[in-house]
Parts: C-alpha cells; structure tokens; sequence
C-alpha cells in the first residue's frame, strides 16, 4: 500500500464547476499537508498547505484535512480553464536532521471553456 | 528573483551512454531534492541533501545513480550507463533553512530520453 493515494485522473469539468481533489493516507505521523500545482512542462508550485484539521481558503482554493480519517481535500470554486494543471498532493513530517515529505500520483484536471 | 535552474531542459541519449544533469538551486537554500516524474506517476524521490549532513540516498533506484552537491550549492546528478528505464523527467527542488514547514521550490526539470 502506498502511503499517500491519489486518483490521477483525468477529471474534465465545464468552466465555473466546483472542483474537489482528494488524497488519502496511511501513515498518522503526517504533519503537514500540502497542494502542489504542475502546469504542462514545468515544476510544481506550491499551492496551499496546512497543518491541522479543518478548512483554510485562499481566494478560490479552499484546503481541507480531516486527520482521523487520513483524507485531505482541495476545492477550487468557480473553476476556470487556467486551472487545468496536474494537482499533487503532499505529506510532510520533520525527522532527524530534516523533513519527509511524499508526493501523490497526481489528478490531471481540464476546466472547459 | 531567481529560482531553480536544471541544465539541460532536455536529453536524448543512447542506451548504455553516462548523462549528467545539473541543479542550480535558490541561494541560501539549504535542502536540495532530486525527483524523478514518468508520464502519469507522482514525484519518485531520488535523493535528499540538508546543509552539511549526509545525504539521504534512500531513494536512488540502483548504484548506476548517483548525485553530489559542490559547497552547499550546485548539485549533479549522474546516470551511468542510462537504460530505456531512465526516461523520464527528473526534477530538482530547493528549501530555505528548516522552518516550520517545508516549502519546497521546483526547476523546470531535465527531460531525458534514452533511446
């Protein structure tokens, strides 16, 4: 089982559709999470991160953890088609002489104009 | 200001051939990453390097791989003897000195292509 998973996708929305963007996870030690966006042909961009249970919004990004059930989530309200980019999810937590972080798989997203 | 650079932005080598792929990361800076991205799967961590301490080489697939970091700065990536296996887009992140939390600052990635 891998420690984060992530449905890649593709998920296809019309332009203005609420987008929800899942990652599950096995190990509990996570501290922080974290929602990287990746445009065709170039690196991720951190997007968001968090580092407890609950809600943070950023304009139209709202991030969400729910650490009893080992499920994080990103919502993109009133989506638009310069949101179509590849979303990855990652979990962090500090160790001995640094952090380990792990990637998902990433969810490939086409907003329809 | 600047950030991340990998040279070269692509590489198409033969099988059997040694590639070297090259990270300038964010000054000051003291963590450096190298991922590894094939077409539809996440970031495959390659190697880890934080100021001074040893490396963390837990991800390198096979002994063919290895990496160095010159003065806490630049760092290589070495492919010897590359197979068809290695094509894929490797990526080399940097962080700030250990924080609260870990943000990590994506290149553009080296897309390599071993023929």
């Amino acid at each position: 089982q891998k420690e984060v998973e992530q449905d890649p996708g593709p998920l296809s929305v019309p332009e203005g559709a609420i987008v929800s963007l899942n990652c599950t996870y096995s190990n509990s030690a996570f501290q922080y999470f974290m929602w990287y966006r990746q445009y065709s042909r170039k690196g991720p961009e951190l997007l968001m991160y968090t580092y407890s249970s609950g809600n943070k919004e950023d304009g139209r990004f709202t991030a969400q953890v729910d650490k009893s059930s080992k499920y994080i989530s990103l919502f993109i309200r009133d989506s638009q088609p310069s949101d179509s980019a590849t979303y990855l999810c990652a979990m962090s937590l500090f160790l001995t002489g640094g952090f380990k972080t792990i990637f998902g798989a990433g969810t490939r997203l086409f907003v329809k104009a | 200001g600047a950030g991340v650079s990998q040279s070269p932005s692509n590489k198409v080598t033969e099988k059997g051939k040694d590639v070297e792929l090259r990270c300038d990361p964010i000054s000051g800076h003291t963590a450096l990453y190298w991922y590894r991205q094939s077409l539809g799967q996440g970031l495959e961590f390659l190697i880890y390097f934080q100021g001074n301490s040893a490396p963390d080489k837990s991800g390198l697939p096979s002994d063919r791989f290895s990496a160095e970091r010159t003065g806490g700065s630049v760092s290589t990536l070495t492919i010897q003897r590359t197979q068809q296996e290695d094509s894929a887009v490797y990526l080399c992140a940097s962080s700030p000195p250990l924080f609260r939390v870990e943000t990590q600052y994506f290149g553009p990635g080296t897309r390599l292509l071993v023929l």
